[in-house]
């Protein structure tokens, strides 16, 4: 079946770096992705990586994909308050449907 | 104007009665979504439609029933509501199934509406 995994929490101090995992079960995924909810709004795509890279990067952000291990982690760079949201990672399955992970809920601590 | 707009936005609704949730889109995308949020649960997708003749169930339709109106409205109805029902809905539009920016990355969300079943 399909499985998409997140940890439910993670905290930083703002400045540090932040890295959010995520494991999934469908080898087949050809794009994983990672959205950004903020608070009372919906969600907004943030970054995407084909499966056959290792590594994406786009400013402060970036993905890091081991496919052997189906691990996906986005890494967030000097990290500010108004990173503060919760980050879904989610993948395409057969069917063409976005299958999600928990969220995970990122706290900025200034 | 929003590019998906989700009506209402919040809701309060006592156990059984019947309500329905609203969205429309003007992105033209063939394809819409019903999704329920949960804490520690993400998204969960109840009902999609690729087209407006087509209705599929997702992984947790019980309970729920949807209508394709028209290529831009899609509404999602609780027939019953029970206080389980009690979530963030969304509702979202995508271009087709594709790939990165027009696959995943095309997926458009409304700002969701809250629903407390009492």
């Amino acid at each position: 079946g399909e499985d998409v995994e997140q940890s439910l929490f993670l905290s930083v101090r703002e400045g540090d770096s932040s890295v959010i995992n995520c494991t999934y079960t469908d080898s087949s995924s050809t794009y994983l992705y990672w959205y950004k909810q903020e608070p009372g709004a919906g969600l907004q795509l943030l970054t995407y990586i084909f499966s056959n890279m290792d590594m994406k990067q786009d400013q402060r952000l970036t993905v890091l994909l081991n496919k052997k291990d189906k691990h996906l982690s986005l890494r967030i760079a000097d990290t500010q308050t108004g990173d503060s949201a919760i980050y879904f990672c989610a993948e395409i399955n057969q069917g063409g449907k976005l299958i999600f992970g928990q969220g995970t809920e990122l706290s900025v601590k200034p | 104007d929003a590019d998906v707009t989700q009506t209402p936005r919040n809701r309060i609704t006592k156990t059984g009665k019947r309500i329905m949730l609203e969205c429309s889109q003007t992105k033209g995308h063939d394809r819409m979504y019903w999704y329920r949020q949960d804490p520690g649960l993400g998204l969960r997708l109840i009902y999609y439609s690729f087209d407006v003749k087509d209705i599929n169930k997702g992984e947790i339709s019980d309970g729920y029933s949807v209508s394709r109106q028209a290529q831009a409205k899609f509404s999602l109805s609780l027939e019953s509501a029970i206080p389980n029902q009690t979530a963030l809905y969304f509702c979202a539009t995508s271009r087709d199934a594709g790939t990165g920016v027009l696959g995943g990355g095309g997926y458009t969300f409304g700002s969701g509406t809250r629903l407390t079943v009492v």
